[in-house]
């Protein structure tokens, strides 16, 4: 069974960093394009970033410069840096997996989640 | 603002039929990119309800049906239940922007 399971989540201050990981089973993750959206509380969907398997990154506006997505192979983890984080990246954070490469945008498979709250 | 456009909000009966629209444009679906629909029930992670714009994953009933017509989607629900009460997501590809991009949902009530 596929899964997908985000930690790192928590509360940290403006121009704070943090480290989300999400841990995928019953695929193989550097295989796929993966990618990261967030949700703001009580706010629609917004997709973060998205990394092929061929390892080419493409990051939202509103986050480049300041997140950086990663994985690591051999232990089919999906990583999001966040660093200089602002009020407004406050969210969950989801990890997903896309269907196939030709329509790298229809995601299949959703982690549940992970809540990062930025506040001073 | 969301460069594609939902509708706040749809509500209908038990057993009815209802429709919820997205409209974008020509550098994303009227540029011919693929439409997909997210359900998001509450307290719950999106789930994919429609891919390329008319398919069904196999766990969706085929109650959930979409089509599209130049550069707008439609996502239609017959026979509601009140289990499908949530938010509905549209989503698809932007040239202009290469970016990802999701509708503001439309939040279901079922009365």
């Amino acid at each position: 069974e596929v899964q997908l399971v985000e930690t790192g989540g928590g509360l940290t201050r403006p121009g704070g960093s943090l480290r989300l990981s999400c841990a995928g089973s019953g695929f193989t993750v550097s295989r796929n394009y993966m990618n990261w959206v967030r949700q703001a509380p009580g706010k629609g969907l917004e997709w973060v970033s998205v990394l092929y398997s061929g390892g080419s990154k493409y990051y939202a506006e509103s986050v480049k410069g300041r997140f950086t997505i990663s994985r690591d192979t051999s232990r089919k983890i999906l990583y999001l840096q966040m660093d200089n984080l602002r009020v407004e990246d406050t969210a969950i954070y989801y990890c997903a997996r896309s269907r196939d490469k030709n329509d790298f945008w229809t995601f299949d498979r959703w982690g549940q989640g992970t809540l990062v709250t930025v506040s001073s | 603002q969301s460069v594609l456009t939902q509708s706040p909000s749809v509500s209908g009966a038990p057993g009815q039929r209802v429709t919820i629209s997205c409209t974008g444009s020509s550098s994303n679906i009227g540029a011919g990119y693929d439409v997909n629909w997210y359900q998001q029930l509450p307290g719950t992670a999106p789930r994919l309800l429609i891919y390329g714009t008319t398919d069904r994953p196999s766990d969706v009933p085929d109650r959930f049906s979409g089509s599209k017509s130049g550069a707008s989607a439609s996502l239609a629900i017959t026979g509601l239940q009140v289990e499908d009460e949530g938010d509905y997501y549209c989503q698809s590809y932007d040239r202009s922007l290469s970016a990802v991009l999701f509708g503001g949902g439309t939040r279901l009530t079922v009365l």
